[in-house]
């Protein structure tokens, strides 16, 4: 059974750091991995979409890497800002049976970015 | 107009309630999800349908129903509420068999 692990749970880091967040994974069969923000009381909102044959993607401050193999993704954030302040959900998007295209989250990252 | 629409945003109601949740969407995608996240976790999937005529289990479907009324619409249902269901309850659509989920805003349900 896929299983997606979020670390650290909490980050509180002060304006203008440079930011790494963390996401495993212990099944290989993916399709993707996915990165979502989500503000307080609010819905997802897709922030990065790394195909399994890709090692990683980039929008404007931010950077997700994936490495397959190991079942490892991180999302790195440069120059955080205090707008940065939210959840972030790493999900899987799994490759088996009756259950392709479904997506497994992690519990997410709560990030708070002090000024 | 939002792509993916939950109705309602909020409900607050008591145990033993029949509930509905709705779910409509614009984006003509065949594929619909209902979650649930309860606070400090992720996503856990109730129920998906890949068309109107197939519908599935998810990780946690006990305690729910579904209805797939049509393309564009995809209701959740609480047969008898119960205050453990106490939830933010999330829509999501996807037109392909692989690629992103697009989300709606969420419904956020308690039950006294």
């Amino acid at each position: 059974k896929q299983e997606v692990t979020q670390i650290p749970a909490a980050l509180s880091v002060p304006e203008g750091e440079n930011l790494v967040l963390n996401c495993s994974f212990t099944d290989s069969a993916i399709y993707n991995l996915q990165w979502f923000r989500q503000d307080p009381g609010k819905g997802l909102t897709s922030l990065l979409l790394i195909q399994s044959s890709q090692r990683e993607q980039t929008s404007g401050r931010l950077n997700a890497s994936l490495d397959k193999s190991s079942g490892r993704s991180t999302l790195y954030i440069a120059a955080s800002q205090p707008g940065d302040s939210a959840t972030y959900l790493c999900a899987v998007q799994v490759n088996y049976g009756g259950s392709q295209g479904n997506l497994i989250f992690g519990k997410g990252t709560k990030l708070s970015v002090k000024p | 107009d939002a792509d993916v629409t939950q109705t309602p945003r909020n409900r607050i109601t008591k145990t033993g309630k029949r509930i509905m949740l709705e779910c409509s969407q614009t984006k003509g995608h065949d594929r619909m999800y209902w979650y649930r996240q309860d606070p400090g976790l992720g996503l856990r999937l109730i129920y998906y349908s890949f068309d109107v005529k197939d519908i599935n289990k998810g990780e946690i479907s006990d305690g729910y129903s579904v209805s797939r009324q049509a393309q564009a619409k995809f209701s959740l249902s609480l047969e008898s509420a119960i205050p453990n269901q106490t939830a933010l309850y999330f829509c999501a659509t996807m037109g392909q068999a692989v690629g992103p989920q697009h989300f709606g805003d969420g419904t956020r349900l308690s039950i006294l």
